[in-house]
């Protein structure tokens, strides 16, 4: 497994502003993905971060609106774009250890936007 | 198109009964399968998987998962169910042949009565 950080675990923002969310792994992981939980809702994925390349975004996400950064193995950022109060969720990384595809993920990051 | 399927969005218990919740996948081969858990307020917690061999599986805090091809399902059982138990709780797949895409049921919210 792994040990995930993640920062800030909440915050309450101004509609228009941005907020970045930072996750930190303990050790060295190739693939490290963002997702978003919407209130109630399960988990939908925004995009992989990739290490020295762009971010590979779902459909219906772009990177105007989340931008990612990824610049090692153990650090990824997500910034959250000219906020509007449909954002307010639940945002967690999670990463890929051992065989077989195991993501575990971070403790999250709860926004609301006002 | 690959999906996992939580057909119970809320399920109640007694503390001390048992407990099953039903999980059903729909991939074009075996995939890989997870149960996670979310505690109110807490990141998602990896309770067990299954890749291959044994179809049932042991999981942490005396869960445990029974693979069943025929009926393309992954139920999560619990034979005594604890009041620290309440939460919610998350079935994902991912396609073996992907390292990637893994994909979330709905949930199921469970509530255990004193």
């Amino acid at each position: 497994s792994a040990v995930i950080s993640q920062k800030p675990s909440r915050d309450i923002c101004q509609r228009g502003t941005s907020l970045t969310i930072q996750c930190q792994v303990d050790s060295q992981v190739t693939m490290m993905f963002w997702y978003r939980q919407q209130p109630g809702q399960s988990l939908t994925l925004i995009a992989t971060a990739n290490q020295g390349s762009e971010a590979t975004y779902e459909s219906g996400f772009v990177i105007d609106k989340f931008p990612i950064s990824r610049p090692n193995l153990t650090f990824s950022t997500l910034t959250v774009s000219n906020m509007s109060p449909e954002d307010s969720s639940i945002y967690l990384c999670s990463v890929v250890t051992g065989a077989g595809g195991t993501q575990y993920f971070g403790p999250g990051t709860r926004l609301l936007v006002l | 198109a690959q999906s996992v399927t939580q057909p119970d969005i809320h399920i109640t218990v007694s503390e001390g009964a048992s407990l099953e919740l039903r999980c059903n996948y729909s991939y074009g081969a075996t995939p890989y399968l997870f149960w996670y858990v979310q505690s109110p307020g807490q990141g998602l917690q990896l309770l067990l998987k299954y890749f291959s061999g044994d179809t049932l599986v042991q999981g942490i805090k005396g869960f445990e998962a029974e693979f069943k091809r025929s009926q393309s399902s992954f139920n999560l059982r619990k034979p005594s169910v604890h009041w620290s138990d309440a939460a919610e709780y998350f079935c994902a797949g991912i396609s073996s042949g992907s390292a990637r895409q893994l994909t979330f049921g709905s949930g199921t919210q469970l509530t255990v009565l004193p």
